[in-house]
């Protein structure tokens, strides 16, 4: 069965850093597209990153340069690290699964919730 | 970037009624990378159509996408009341692969 699970959200203060993780059960991560999407309360959903299984790695421009998107093949996890948040990160975390580069998010973790504030 | 802008904002109707979500894109988005999502409060997205046209396993055949180009929709052909969340559109051909804002959909 295949499974997400994502843990490391938390507060932290502005300016601060995070480290999220998605360990994936049931599937190989290395061989699939893993992406972080993320809803800010109440809001709508917003795409962050991708990493490819060829290891290609995108990000949306709110977040170039201050997160960072890894995999750890040997504990079959995925990463988001975050530096110099600011209260605009504060959302649910999600991490998702596509298959293929036209198939989709398939497979969605339960989320984990950062909140930036002081 | 490209922005998707999803209409309507809000649609309010029966059970067995039929559902018309309009996903419209800033610029052309390849058929193959335009997605739908329903999302219900307090639970992650569940992917329903991918390719604008593909339903995703399990999804049942009263859902239903097409278009191409700019413009797509999404048809939800007799509602249930277990249809009442909130849809999104997604395009992933072109990075950021960003969402629309959303159609939330109600079942009187």
């Amino acid at each position: 069965e295949v499974q997400l699970v994502e843990s490391g959200g938390g507060l932290v203060q502005p300016g601060g850093s995070l480290r999220l993780s998605c360990a994936a059960s049931g599937f190989t991560v290395s061989t699939n597209y893993m992406n972080w999407v993320r809803q800010a309360p109440g809001k709508g959903l917003e795409w962050v990153s991708i990493i490819s299984s060829g290891g290609t790695k995108y990000y949306v421009d709110s977040v170039k340069g201050r997160f960072t998107i890894s995999r750890d093949d040997s504990y079959n996890t995925l990463y988001l690290q975050m530096d110099s948040l600011g209260a605009e990160d504060t959302a649910v975390y999600y991490c998702a699964r596509a298959v293929g580069r036209a198939r989709g998010m398939d497979y969605w973790g339960q989320g984990t919730l950062v909140t930036v504030s002081s | 970037e490209i922005v998707l802008t999803q209409s309507p904002g809000t649609l309010s109707l029966s059970p067995g009624e039929r559902a018309t979500l309009s996903c419209r894109a800033s610029q052309s988005v390849s058929s193959t990378y335009l997605a739908w999502y329903q999302q219900k409060p307090g639970q992650a997205p569940r992917l329903l159509i991918y390719g604008a046209s593909s339903r995703s396993t399990g999804i049942p055949d009263r859902f239903s996408g097409s278009g191409s180009g700019t413009d797509f929709t999404l048809t939800i052909s007799r509602l249930e009341p277990e249809d009442s969340a909130v849809y999104y559109c997604q395009q992933y051909g072109t990075s950021p692969f960003t969402f629309g804002p959303g159609t939330k959909v109600d079942i009187k």
